[in-house]
C-alpha cells in the first residue's frame, strides 16, 4: 500500500513569509507525527496526533509553530514568519494505535533565506 | 531523562567488513521500545527494527543482527558482509510506554560509508 507522503518536496522562501507543509498518512494510521531534522539538532519531536484527541505540542520550538489534522487523515504544519534557522527537513511519520513502528513519508526540505 | 547516545559519528569500511554501530539509551521507565532506522542519500528514514524493553532475544534478519542488552542499556546493530549499499545514515531511538504519544527520541546518527 502507499506509504507517508509530504508536499511540498522541497519550499525556499523569504524570511518572514509563513509556509504550510503537508502530511498525508498511511490509510488506517491514526496516530501522525512531525519532526525536524536539522544539522545542528539532529531529529526532534514536534508535535503528535492521536485520533480526536487534543495533540501533544511539547515539542513545538516557538508559537509560530502550528499544526492541525483534518478529518483524522490529512494533516498540514504551519510555520509563521519563518525565521532562517527555521530551515530545516519536516519530516512526518504515521503509525497504527502507539506505541506501534512510525513510518515515515520522504520529509519536505524548507529553506528560509 | 531519557536520551540515546550513538558515539560513533563516522565509519568507513571496505566491502565486505563486518561492522558494528553501537547505541547506548538511557531511561527510567521500565516499558519501553527501542528502534533502528536508516537514511540512504535519498533522505527517507527507513525502518529496519523495533524491540520491546521484555524481549532481549537478539535478532538476525539477513545480513542484519541485533543484540540487545539491558544490564549495559545498549541496542548494538552489525551488519555482517558490508556493501556499498548499505552506506547512509543510522539511527538509533527510543520511545517510553509512559511518554505522551510514545514519540522517538533519536541518537545523532552514525554516518556509514563502504567502499568498494
Amino acid at each position: 500500500g502507499a506509504g507517508v507522503s509530504q508536499s511540498p518536496s522541497n519550499k525556499v522562501t523569504e524570511k518572514g513569509k509563513d509556509v504550510e507543509l503537508r502530511c498525508d498518512p498511511i490509510s488506517g494510521h491514526t496516530a501522525l507525527y512531525w519532526y525536524r531534522q536539522s544539522l545542528g539538532q539532529g531529529l526532534e519531536f514536534l508535535i503528535y496526533f492521536q485520533g480526536n484527541s487534543a495533540p501533544d505540542k511539547s515539542g513545538l520550538p516557538s508559537d509560530r509553530f502550528s499544526a492541525e489534522r483534518t478529518g483524522g487523515s490529512v494533516s498540514t504544519l504551519t510555520i509563521q514568519r519563518t525565521q532562517q534557522e527555521d530551515s530545516a527537513v519536516y519530516l512526518c511519520a504515521s503509525s497504527a494505535i502507539p506505541p506501534e513502528t512510525q513510518y515515515f513519508g520522504p520529509g519536505t526540505r524548507l529553506l528560509v533565506l | 531523562a531519557q536520551k540515546v547516545t550513538q558515539a560513533q559519528t563516522e565509519i568507513s569500511v571496505v566491502e565486505k567488513e563486518d561492522v558494528t554501530l553501537d547505541c547506548v539509551y538511557e531511561t527510567r521507565d521500565t516499558t519501553y521500545y527501542l528502534f533502528w532506522y536508516k537514511q540512504p542519500p535519498s533522505g527517507e528514514l527507513v525502518f529496519l527494527i523495533r524491540r520491546n524493553s521484555f524481549d532481549e532475544q537478539n535478532e538476525i534478519s539477513g545480513r542484519y543482527s541485533w543484540n540487545f542488552q539491558k544490564s549495559t542499556s545498549s541496542f548494538n546493530f552489525t551488519i555482517t558482509a558490508s556493501q556499498v549499499v548499505d552506506s547512509a545514515v543510522y539511527f538509533c531511538a527510543l520511545s517510553e510506554a509512559n511518554q505522551a504519544g510514545t514519540a522517538l527520541i533519536f541518537g545523532k546518527g552514525t554516518t556509514l560509508s563502504v567502499s568498494s
